[in-house]
């Protein structure tokens, strides 16, 4: 299956500063999703890439999709305590999760 | 409130006995997915329907699992004898096939087995 693997497992950021996750798998994704979970929340979506090399941009949030299809990753420019949160990626039209990162902010 | 409801948000239960939760998508959704989380973990599916009829179940589910969605409206997942490592968050999502892989969550129902 088109399972995958997310890193880091935690990121513990000044707020201001930048913040990234991957997520990779070993086989070609059809395509990736990207959820946030708020602590004690349920997740919420956030986008969804299909085409190779794809990049989407959510005001502060740029999302990519690696050109052979086989990696995603989630950029958080100049982190707000609001980004407080754990960054699911999902496979195969959310029937696998990665594990998530886990972003705490610091002001 | 148009979001995804599931009941109960709580559940105790003694090991052995037998539990019930019930999903009710959004309105015009056509496909109902059950995952479920424990901590520190992604969410992990479980099964999805398309209307009524359930088009996958993970082959991780064991057979004491088993979800309905007789009407293609609102979803029960039923699970029998239950076990402490069943303690979870089970959480629905609905998604409408109209819209591009989109999944609305709801609040999730927390089991736990004593």
């Amino acid at each position: 299956g088109q399972q995958v693997m997310q890193i880091p497992q935690y990121q513990h950021v000044q707020e201001g500063e930048d913040f990234t996750t991957y997520c990779n798998s070993s086989t070609t994704l059809s395509n990736i999703q990207w959820y946030k979970q708020r602590p004690g929340g349920h997740p919420v979506f956030l986008i969804q890439l299909v085409k190779s090399g794809e990049v989407k941009k959510q005001k502060r949030l740029t999302f990519q999709f690696g050109e052979a299809k086989k990696n995603s990753s989630l950029h958080i420019t100049a982190t707000q305590t609001t980004d407080v949160g754990t960054y699911f990626c999902a496979a195969a039209y959310a029937l696998n999760f990665g594990k998530g990162t886990s972003l705490l902010v610091t002001p | 409130d148009t979001g995804v409801s599931q009941n109960p948000r709580h559940k105790i239960t003694k090991r052995g006995q037998n539990v019930t939760f019930r999903c009710d998508p959004i309105s015009e959704h056509n496909r109902l997915y059950w995952y479920r989380q424990t901590l520190g973990q992604g969410p992990e599916f479980l099964t999805y329907f398309q209307n009524e009829a359930q088009l996958e179940k993970s082959r991780l589910l064991s057979d004491r699992f088993s979800a309905e969605r007789p009407k293609g409206s609102f979803s029960t997942l039923e699970i029998q004898r239950t076990e402490q490592g069943d303690s979870a968050m089970y959480l629905c999502a609905s998604s409408s096939l109209r819209m591009t892989g989109e999944l609305f969550f709801g609040e999730g129902s927390r089991l736990t087995v004593l």
